[in-house]
């Protein structure tokens, strides 16, 4: 596609339920890289996709999160047992070997109440 | 790890005036350095990026610039104009291309017509 693609863009949860965010990038962006930023914060490092196999995933902040891709394409983030402190936006980001820079989605904003 | 430094959080310039972000980072072996612009509900934008065997790089009325022997970075907006306002990030890491960045909390930049 045109650009990474993030679905829900917004998703308010009961806490305690379980959430899946999706991230479909850019064909070609082999590493794939998931992003937290809380309400006017900067961005923290959740998780690091190279092609199907995790390097690095030394940012999820707790058992509950994990991630997936498959195909070397569409990642999934999911959250278990959800808190009130997992609140924020959750931004996925692309890249090549050559690029140098990010391109990143438009995130999923996620709402625990 | 890498932990980069960003100031200042707020700045308000008038139209026409020039705006000024600074930024520093704790580990030397980082040699590649993003700016991000985000606007309000999208995702970080690269606008210009600079690399550690490169002391200033232009593209229009933005300027980057680096001091490697401090370990500090700063990007240079003139001419501003209101379109410019938005958050802007600076980041740091390892090398382009498949790297973990590590990001500064942010600017956000006003620019009052």
């Amino acid at each position: 596609g045109a650009g990474v693609s993030q679905s829900p863009s917004n998703k308010v949860t009961e806490k305690g339920k379980d959430v899946e965010l999706r991230c479909d990038p850019i064909s070609g962006h082999t590493a794939l890289y998931w992003y937290r930023q809380s309400l006017g914060q900067g961005l923290e490092f959740l998780i690091y996709f190279q092609g199907n196999s995790a390097p690095d995933k030394s940012g999820l902040p707790s058992d509950r999160f994990s991630a997936e891709r498959t195909g070397g394409s569409v990642s999934t983030l999911t959250i278990q047992r959800t808190q009130q402190e997992d609140s924020a936006v959750y931004l996925c980001a692309g890249d090549t070997e050559r690029s140098g820079g990010y391109t990143f989605g438009s995130g999923t904003r996620l709402t625990v109440v | 790890g890498e932990n980069v430094e960003q100031h200042p959080s707020t700045l308000s310039v008038q139209e026409g005036d020039s705006a000024v972000i600074k930024c520093t980072y704790s580990d030397s072996a980082s040699n590649y350095f993003p700016w991000y612009k985000q606007e309000l509900g999208k995702g970080p934008q690269l606008i210009i990026d600079i690399r550690s065997n490169v002391g200033e790089k232009k593209d229009q009325r933005i300027a980057v610039t680096l001091n490697k022997t401090a370990k500090h970075f700063s990007l240079h907006i003139t001419e501003t104009q209101p379109e410019d306002s938005a958050v802007y990030f600076c980041a740091a890491s390892l090398t382009g291309g498949y790297q973990k960045v590590t990001f500064g909390t942010g600017t956000k930049l006003q620019v009052i017509p």
